[in-house]
This record gives structure tokens, C-alpha cells and sequence, in this order.
């Protein structure tokens, strides 16, 4: 089965600083990948999804991510944080096969960004 | 355009006791998939329909059930309420039903506790 793991369950940055988001998946073929965010009380809203296409995605709100099979990570990144960037972020994978209608996620990332 | 609608959005319910949710999917969308997201944790793939069969179920109790109506809305049913069940339960839709060519739009959620 896919799993993703998304390691530090809190990031806190400055506003201006750079926001680093790790996510590592299992997966023996390359996967469907895709970074989530949850504001409070809302649902899911896709930021970005990585489909065999190029490594390095662009999202929305000037996130991106690479794809790095060597390491098997899905890392988010964005070079300058904005207060409203402060949301939970979910990592998740899809399989590329018959199951490819289910995502798997990962616990998620609280990300805090501070004046 | 409406996006993905839940109702209601908050519930409160007594062990023992059933629930329904329900969930209207963007107009065109003909899928519908159930997530379950307790607290601190990542979203729980429960089921999915498109074109009004289940196609995939995950790894909940039998007490867990769904349906899909003609008009692509969906309802999802728990029995036999348990603590446990507190959660937020997140509806998603797409039009033809996998991650990775069509995407996922989420709702909102319904807040479920369970006293």
C-alpha cells in the first residue's frame, strides 16, 4: 500500500524566510503526488500535483515542489513566506494503476509564520 | 458556480446513535469520494462513487455505508455511533473520478462529535 511521511508535524518561519515542507513516499513505481492545504475550518484546496510529467512542479500562491526519485521526496517549497500562508499542509499520493482514485496522505505539516 | 456543498455542517450525536451526511458535487461532476479526518491527522479515504457504483472502499467497519443518486449527489451513512467516529468527515467530487487527468475538488466538511 502508498504511504507518505511527512516529517516535522510544525514549521515555524519569519515572514520573508523560506518555507521548506518534507514529504517522502513508498513507492516502488512512481506515484501520483500532490501538497494539499487546510485552512481552519475549511476543506482540502489542491496546491500542486505531480504527474510523471516535469520534476519540478509550480503551484498556486508561488508554492512549488520537485519530484526526486533517487530520494523518493516530494518536498514543498516557497521562498518568501506571507503571513497568510499559515495552514496545515497535507502530502499525498495516488496509485498510478487501478487504484488511482484514492489518495493516501500524510498527517500533515502546521505551518506558522511569524511577524 | 457552486463548489462542492456538505450539510450540515456541524452535528453533534449520542453513541448508538445513526447519522447521515450529505454531499452535492460540483453540476458535472459524476464522482463522489468520503474522507474521514480525525483530529491531528490526515484525511481517511472511506469510499468512492462515480456514475452511482462504488468503485473503492477503504479500511472502515461495515458500519460505514454510501450511496450515490441519480443527480451524482451522495450521502454517507454511520450506524451504531462510536467516540472513535468524532471527526471531520470531507466529501470531494470530480468529473471522471481519478487523481490524476481530473482532480479533486473538496467541500467544506461536516463536523461530527460524538458524546
Amino acid at each position: 500500500a502508498q504511504s507518505v511521511t511527512q516529517l516535522g508535524s510544525h514549521v515555524s518561519v519569519s515572514e520573508g524566510a523560506l518555507v521548506l515542507l518534507r514529504c517522502n513516499y513508498s513507492s516502488s513505481v512512481p506515484p501520483y503526488l500532490f501538497w494539499y492545504v487546510q485552512y481552519p475550518n475549511q476543506g482540502l484546496q489542491l496546491l500542486l500535483k505531480y504527474t510523471s510529467a516535469a520534476t519540478l512542479v509550480k503551484g498556486i500562491n508561488g508554492f512549488e515542489a520537485e519530484f526526486k526519485k533517487s530520494e523518493t521526496s516530494f518536498h514543498l517549497t516557497k521562498p518568501s513566506a506571507h503571513m497568510s500562508d499559515a495552514a496545515e499542509y497535507f502530502c499525498a499520493v495516488s496509485d498510478s494503476g487501478g487504484s488511482n482514485y484514492k489518495l493516501t496522505f500524510g498527517k500533515g505539516t502546521l505551518l506558522t509564520v511569524n511577524p | 458556480d457552486a463548489g462542492v456543498t456538505q450539510s450540515p455542517t456541524h452535528l453533534i450525536k449520542t453513541r448508538g446513535q445513526h447519522v447521515t451526511l450529505r454531499c452535492s458535487p460540483i453540476s458535472g461532476h459524476k464522482s463522489v469520494s468520503w474522507y474521514q479526518q480525525v483530529l491531528g491527522q490526515g484525511p481517511q479515504f472511506i469510499f468512492q462513487y462515480y456514475e452511482k457504483e462504488e468503485r473503492g472502499r477503504g479500511n472502515f467497519p461495515d458500519r460505514f455505508s454510501a450511496r450515490q443518486f441519480p443527480n451524482y449527489s451522495s450521502e454517507l451513512n454511520v450506524n451504531a455511533l462510536l467516540l472513535g467516529d468524532s471527526a471531520l468527515y470531507l466529501c470531494a467530487s470530480s468529473w471522471g473520478g481519478t487523481v490524476d487527468n481530473y482532480g479533486y475538488t473538496f467541500g467544506s466538511g461536516t463536523r461530527l462529535t460524538v458524546v
